[in-house]
């Protein structure tokens, strides 16, 4: 499988703890995206990079949140001190130098 | 005002029918649109991308944009149950980032 893969499919923890998420793009996009998606809305832009440097990152990432993507390849997204309102799918998408962003199956989290 | 709106639907339609689905943009300085379709609990997929007013078909569907009133739409000809799913209308700004804003999604559903 070439697409987009993401890990762990889905995580339940208890609210305090820290989780993290791996994303793994298509191997020639250079460009990766982090979304946040909750039910019945669309998804929310959380952060970019393209190579190894986070370019943007958006207004709603709380202090609590930390992207990293060391080495231009594969990117982690660290929630720590998990709130209950950081239950959502976290989605990962690639690009290459074209316009289109393929999405990962995401991540669903469970904050209990 | 959210920067992309969509009816929430559900909007149902016939099996073979025309499906319409719309979309409403605030920011005059989008550049790029885009159609997703999102099954439930699946990450989105991509249909269709529109960067110029007219019209650009792609199989049974059709994207439409009118950039001076700030709207695309997309038609779904022959509809199928299969076709049920939530579409999903995002928008590219012009920026570093090139990140996408999403509308909340219109759920679909085709009935046989």
């Amino acid at each position: 499988d070439t697409g987009v893969s993401q890990d762990p499919r889905h995580k339940i923890t208890k609210r305090g703890q820290n989780v993290t998420f791996r994303c793994d793009p298509i191997s020639e996009h250079n460009r990766l995206y982090w979304y946040r998606q909750t039910l019945g809305q669309g998804p929310e832009f959380l952060t970019y990079f393209q190579n190894e440097a986070q370019l943007e990152k958006s207004r709603l990432l709380s202090d609590r949140f930390s992207a990293e993507r060391p080495k231009g390849s594969f990117s982690t997204l660290e929630i720590q001190r998990t709130e209950q309102g950081d239950s959502a799918m976290y989605l990962c998408a690639s690009r290459p130098e074209g316009e289109t962003q393929y999405f990962g199956p995401g991540t669903r989290l469970l904050v209990l | 005002q959210k920067e992309v709106e969509q009816n929430s639907g559900p909007l149902s339609v016939p099996e073979g029918a025309i499906a319409s689905l719309n979309c409403t943009y605030s920011d005059r300085g989008s550049q790029s649109f885009f159609w997703y379709r999102q099954y439930s609990g699946k990450s989105p997929e991509l249909i269709m991308s529109i960067y110029s007013n007219g019209d650009k078909e792609d199989g049974r569907f059709t994207a439409q944009l009118n950039k001076a009133s700030q709207y695309v739409s997309l038609l779904i000809r022959d509809s199928q149950p299969s076709d049920s799913a939530t579409y999903l209308c995002a928008v590219r700004k012009y920026n570093a980032g090139n990140m996408l804003t999403f509308g909340g999604g219109t759920r679909l559903m085709v009935k046989p």
